[in-house]
């Protein structure tokens, strides 16, 4: 079974502070990726890699940062964080176009 | 224009019922199109997916595409309260892995 595992279920921060939220993956998957979910928008793609140490802008790149060091793990990191971060945090990975394989989310507060 | 359109619902019908959920896209690149199914506090899973258009059937669940109205569905038959999740469709094209989702459907089945 493939296993997606997050750092935190749930996440409470303070405005200005740096965020750092952990994705490892334990199917040797090429491609992971990081979305935020709202009520009303779905999920939206914030970055993804598809390769170690490389990364690709999705969506909605502005105000977040990604590390991907090795191949399992890849971080999502919010230099300075601020309200309207406030979401639920979804990482995935993936070998094949049509399957991607959630974690159980963060859900971040930002105060 | 969003690139998928989804009703987030919520849906509502009683056990037995067979329900009908929808998406449209505007992007002809789409080759992949997939159901994807989220239970409260969990991950997206994937339920189903398509390969260009077509029907699809796995027990209770078929899935249909017409390419040429831009427009897919998915069925369940005799819906059970376990099927009671939100339900997000998810489009990517051949070239590579990035997928776009809709805001996702939100069901319950009523026993």
């Amino acid at each position: 079974d493939v296993k997606v595992t997050q750092s935190s279920r749930y996440l409470v921060k303070r405005t200005g502070e740096k965020v750092f939220l952990e994705c490892v993956q334990d199917m040797d998957h090429e491609n992971m990726f990081w979305y935020r979910q709202d009520p009303g928008l779905g999920l939206r793609l914030i970055y993804f890699s598809y390769d170690v140490k490389m990364k690709e802008k999705g969506d909605i790149p502005e105000g977040y940062s990604v590390s991907r060091e090795k191949k399992e793990r890849f971080s999502l990191i919010l230099e300075s964080a601020s309200t309207n971060q406030t979401s639920m945090y979804l990482c995935a990975s993936s070998s094949r176009t049509y399957e991607q394989y959630f974690g159980p989310g963060t859900r971040l507060t930002v105060t | 224009q969003k690139e998928v359109e989804q009703d987030p619902g919520p849906l509502s019908v009683p056990e037995g019922a067979i329900v009908s959920l929808n998406c449209t896209y505007s992007n002809s690149a789409f080759q992949y199109f997939m159901w994807y199914r989220q239970y409260s506090r969990k991950g997206p899973e994937l339920l189903m997916y398509t390969y260009s258009s077509g029907n699809k059937e796995d027990g209770r669940f078929t899935a249909q595409v017409d390419k040429s109205s831009k427009y897919i569905s998915l069925f369940i038959r005799d819906s059970q309260p376990s099927d009671s999740a939100t339900y997000l469709c998810a489009m990517s094209g051949t070239g590579g892995f990035k997928t776009i989702f809709g805001a996702g459907t939100r069901l319950f089945v009523k026993a």
